[in-house]
């Protein structure tokens, strides 16, 4: 059964800094992985999608990465903002459902 | 960019009432799509796989006489609680996927639910 862990599970920082949030998976037969945005009481946004082939992607001041065989993903933010300060969630699809499975997710704050 | 818009976004109901929440994805079809239930500070949890056409997967533990969906079009999926009780009070969101099974998915704004 595939398990998703997120460490660490709350994060608060000062604004400006870099920082990487983690997504660890314990089955590798993944199709793709997500990173998604949730602030509180709303959806969700999705923020980027790596590709089971794919080793990252960037979009502004975000940077996935992708690591298969260690059953790893992160999640990098530069220069952190305070707009910044949400829940961060990784989910993967499994190969052969499809599904996606969420991780236990990131609360981060980050202070002005 | 892919929209999918849930209704309502939020609802009280009285203990043994049903209660039915709309998926629609707006500007593409979805032939799947999925529910999560979300409970305060805790991760989504897949409850069902609904699919156009056909009868829902439900993921493991997930009442299907409870939880009722129905997904009659490629741009409409339902979720029906029935006979609701305050241990159902929870935050439901559904998702789709537009295209193909790489695509991303695409989530809706989710639903309150508060049983009294």
């Amino acid at each position: 059964k595939q398990e998703v862990t997120q460490i660490p599970a709350a994060l608060s920082v000062p604004e400006g800094e870099n920082l990487v949030l983690n997504c660890s998976f314990t089955d590798s037969a993944i199709y793709n992985l997500q990173w998604f945005r949730q602030d509180p009481g709303k959806g969700l946004t999705s923020l980027l999608l790596i590709q089971s082939s794919q080793r990252e992607q960037t979009s502004g001041r975000l940077n996935a990465s992708l690591d298969k065989s260690s059953g790893r993903s992160t999640l990098y933010i530069a220069a952190s903002q305070p707009g910044d300060s949400a829940t961060y969630l990784c989910a993967l699809s499994h190969s052969g459902t499809y599904k996606y499975i969420f991780g236990t997710g990131t609360r981060l704050k980050v202070l002005a | 960019g892919a929209v999918v818009s849930q209704h309502p976004s939020w609802v009280i109901c009285k203990s043994g009432t049903s209660v039915k929440i709309e998926c629609r994805s707006l500007d593409f079809q979805a032939t799947t799509m999925f529910w999560y239930r979300q409970f305060p500070k805790q991760s989504l949890m897949l409850m069902a796989t609904s699919n156009e056409g056909s009868k829902a997967t439900y993921e493991q533990g997930v009442e299907k006489d409870k939880f009722l969906i129905n997904h009659a079009s490629l741009t409409l999926s339902t979720l029906t609680v029935t006979s609701a009780h305050p241990e159902d009070s929870s935050f439901y969101i559904c998702s789709a996927r537009r295209g193909a099974v790489n695509s991303p998915l695409h989530f809706g704004n989710g639903t309150r639910l508060t049983v009294t």
